[in-house]
């Protein structure tokens, strides 16, 4: 089956460390993204990538980093720089950037 | 920066009722799509409705979309309890193909 694969589902990170969130995508995409939701609220676009070797900052992506390797993998990571980690993270892809999106089934990231 | 706005924040009806959701954007835009949530999952793509289109289909799904007055509507007829989720809107605006997603309608469909 095709579909995004993100983990994983639940993650803690203690002040000060690095953390890296995987999401790999079998439905030969080009286009990848992140979004971070908060309780009861949307989401909001920190990375997106339109293809390999290439990605672009959206609205919050201080403190967070990417890479776009492989087409298939877009793995983010939540850097200490990042004050106020803890969300819910998403990743999603879609054919490009004028399609609509098909979604992993997101990573918990909560604080220690 | 959000661009769509949904109205109602959250919505609870009966089985079997209709239910009707807006969203309200700012610019111009190509398309504006609607996707479901259902709670601690990812989003799920319903339907698109491109700037040239005033009404989309989609089983039980029908959207509308009024360019002029920048506003969109999301109705789900005789609903089921298994329709409460979230449900986004979200915009796709002419210059950068850049997709906004609204804050959501909660949806509380009672068996």
């Amino acid at each position: 089956d095709g579909g995004i694969t993100q983990s994983p589902k639940y993650l803690f990170r203690k002040e000060g460390q690095n953390v890296t969130l995987s999401c790999e995508q079998n439905l030969n995409h080009d286009a990848m993204y992140w979004y971070r939701q908060d309780p009861g609220q949307g989401l909001r676009l920190i990375y997106y990538s339109q293809i390999v070797n290439d990605f672009q900052k959206g609205d919050i992506a201080e403190g967070y980093s990417v890479s776009r390797e492989k087409k298939e993998s877009f793995p983010l990571t939540v850097t200490s720089a990042q004050k106020n980690p803890t969300a819910f993270y998403l990743c999603a892809s879609s054919i490009d950037l004028a399609q609509p999106q098909h979604f992993g089934d997101g990573t918990r990231l909560s604080i220690l | 920066s959000q661009q769509g706005e949904e109205d109602p924040q959250a919505l609870s009806i009966q089985e079997g009722e209709n239910a009707t959701m807006n969203c309200s954007y700012k610019t111009s835009i190509n398309n504006l799509q609607w996707y479901r949530q259902n709670s601690g999952r990812g989003l799920v793509h319903l339907i698109l409705i491109r700037s040239n289109e005033r009404e989309k289909h989609s089983g039980r799904l029908r959207v509308t979309l009024d360019t002029s007055k920048k506003s969109s509507s999301l109705l789900i007829t005789a609903s089921r309890a298994a329709d409460t989720a979230s449900y986004f809107c979200a915009t796709q605006d002419t210059g950068g193909f850049k997709t906004i997603f609204g804050a959501g309608t909660r949806l509380f469909v009672k068996a």
